[in-house]
Parts: structure tokens; sequence; C-alpha cells
């Protein structure tokens, strides 16, 4: 597709169910990114990939939330056991070069909103 | 101390007058800044970025940087109705990632 592709694009869960959040990224994108962004607040860091490799993950709030990209493309974020404060808009971003930061090429997709009741 | 600091707003200007948004950061070591509009219930789209202390202008918008204040801004002139949104200024320390600040939302009034 011609954009960052998110799905499903709104998630109600309850409390203790296990959800899964897909991201596509624009094909040939070598990075990409989870953020969280609670309402109210601007996006925070979750994890990076690079290719298949998961390079930080030093934003995952605690081990209920786990990233993987095993083929270097799709990528998906799996939160285990949902609580009330997991709610939020997951937005995935993806670049094509690893030093996207001297580009300014970093491209967001709509995001996913959980709703856990 | 928060990271990357914004007054939350709202902003209110007139319809043709010049936005000013601001932002603050407190690692000495960030090395590229950027601005995102983000539209409610939409993604972050970037705005500009900018790495050289000074201005740099790309048509209605200038951002400006000043490291030694650890100072950011984005100006936005002959403001129109279409740039009411959420202003979000991120920091990247020369690693992969951004720290965002909370936003700025900005009301044009027509």
């Amino acid at each position: 597709g011609a954009g960052v592709s998110q799905s499903p694009r709104y998630k109600v869960a309850k409390r203790g169910q296990d959800v899964a959040l897909r991201c596509d990224p624009i094909s040939g994108h070598v990075s990409l990114f989870w953020y969280q962004q609670a309402l109210g607040q601007g996006p925070e860091f979750l994890t990076y990939f690079q290719n298949e490799a998961q390079l930080d993950k030093s934003g995952l709030p605690s081990d209920r939330f786990f990233a993987e990209r095993p083929e270097g493309s799709v990528s998906t974020l799996k939160i285990q056991r949902t609580q009330q404060e997991d709610s939020a808009v997951y937005l995935c971003a993806s670049s094509l070069l690893g030093s996207w930061a001297n580009t300014g090429e970093l491209f967001f997709g709509e995001g996913s909103r959980l709703t856990v009741l | 101390q928060k990271e990357v600091e914004q007054n939350s707003g709202p902003l209110s200007v007139p319809e043709g007058a010049i936005a000013s948004l601001n932002c603050t950061y407190s690692d000495r070591g960030s090395q590229s800044f950027f601005w995102y509009r983000q539209y409610s219930g939409k993604s972050p789209e970037l705005i500009m970025f900018i790495y050289s202390n000074g201005d740099k202008e790309d048509g209605r918008f200038t951002a400006q940087l000043n490291k030694a204040s650890q100072y950011v801004s984005l100006l936005i002139r002959d403001s129109q109705p279409s740039d009411s949104a959420t202003y979000l200024c991120a920091v990247n320390i020369g690693n992969e990632k951004l720290t965002f600040g909370t936003g700025t939302r900005l009301t044009i009034i027509p």
C-alpha cells in the first residue's frame, strides 16, 4: 500500500484479554517503530526494529507487552492480560533508512485505538 | 522535569495572525528536532525538522532552534482555520527513537 497500514483501527477488550495489533509498513522500509499515545499525551516510544531485529525494546512498559517482526516486514504488537491503563492509541511508524533522523522521513500509520473495559 | 516540555494550550490565534509554538528540552545531547501536526483521531504528520541553530523556513512555517537555551519553536504565518490541530514537538538524541512533548492544541479563530 501507499502508507503504513494498521489493524484493527479500533479494539475493545475486556480486562485480562490478550490483544494483537498489526502493522504493515511501507514496502521496503527497514525501520519500524511502535509508539503508545494515551489520551491528551504525546506518543511514547515502545520498541524499534531494523529489519527483523528488535534493536530497542526499552519502552515496553511491562513483560505483558511483546512485539515481533519475524520476516522483516509486518510487525505485531501483542499485549497479554490487558489492563485499563493499556487503553491508548498504538502508533506504528516506518522509515526507509536506518538513520531516518537526518531526513525526517518517518511515516506514521493511523494507529490502533485500544479500549480496555 | 519532562524531557520535552510544551504548553498544552489551548492556544487561540485569529485567522491571518502569526501562531507561535514553543518547546524546551532537557537533554543537551539532542541532535535533531521535529514538529508534527496531529489532527484529532489522525496520525502525526511531519511539518518541519531542524538540526542547526537558527531559523529554517518552509512556506508559512518557520522552525527556530537555540541549542544554548535548549529551545525550539514553530511559527505559523498567515494562520488558517485548517492549521487548527495539536502540534507535537519531538527530539532525537542520535539514536533512532523520538521523545515527544505532550503537544499544544492550536485553534485558529475565523
